[in-house]
């Protein structure tokens, strides 16, 4: 079952500009964390945020957390055609903290 | 740098017929997961390992899924038999485990393909 739900389902943008996806999930949890997948390949971790941090920054990635609306963002700056990809939030079970329930993905195309 | 490795990249098997699949994960990390993709959703955790020990299958159809560990290191999936709605990526990801990092390393999956 997925825990979480991904907003936009798709993203079409150019190069340089920014990308912004969201993640919406249902349960308490312990951390959310944003991975990458190239096309038909394995995920690649990004970044993590625990439950009780509210923003996180890797790079050109930015990660929001609100837990009282139970939601996560990823800002990607200054896109590039490398970054095409699809993007998953996973959550952490407050259980078993290393257990993760991904989301449906957003689907991020860049241009030239 | 360390990687997850898994054989075979690609599986292409008749329903009903047996079909395993083999990963190694990144050395010294105790826990090890496998997941099952479909295509256009996210993956969907099928088994947890941390070291030889199941923590959680909750998710792994018994009737016809098998998964083991034997010594903690190297893991088999296996399918027996395989069904048409099986057809999907298997990915194996492992993490150092015991609550020093909950970051997960993914390897090249297994597309299968039951015809």
């Amino acid at each position: 079952s997925q825990q979480g739900e991904e907003d936009p389902q798709a993203l079409s943008i150019q190069e340089g500009e920014n990308a912004t996806m969201n993640c919406s999930y249902k349960t308490s949890i312990n951390n959310l964390q944003w991975y990458r997948q190239n096309s038909g390949r394995g995920l690649v971790h990004l970044i993590l945020i625990r439950s009780n941090e509210r923003e996180k920054h890797s790079g050109r990635l930015r990660v929001t957390l609100d837990t009282s609306k139970k939601s996560s963002s990823l800002l990607i700056t200054a896109s590039r055609a490398a970054d095409t990809a699809s993007y998953f939030c996973a959550t952490g079970d407050t259980g078993t903290a290393s257990k993760l329930t991904f989301g449906t993905g957003t689907r991020l195309q860049v241009t030239l | 740098e360390a990687e997850v490795a898994q054989s075979p990249r690609y599986k292409i098997t008749e329903k009903s017929q047996a079909v395993a699949f083999w990963c190694d994960p990144i050395s010294g990390h105790a826990t090890l997961y496998w997941y099952r993709q479909i295509l256009g959703q996210g993956p969907e955790l099928l088994v947890q390992f941390q070291d030889e020990s199941v923590v959680d299958d909750s998710q792994l159809p018994k009737d016809r899924f098998s998964a083991e560990r034997l010594k903690g290191v190297d893991s088999t999936l296996k399918i027996q038999p395989a069904e048409l709605g099986d057809s999907a990526m298997y990915l194996c990801a492992s993490s150092l485990g015991g609550g020093r990092s909950y970051e997960q390393y993914f390897g090249p999956g297994t597309r299968l393909t039951v015809t």
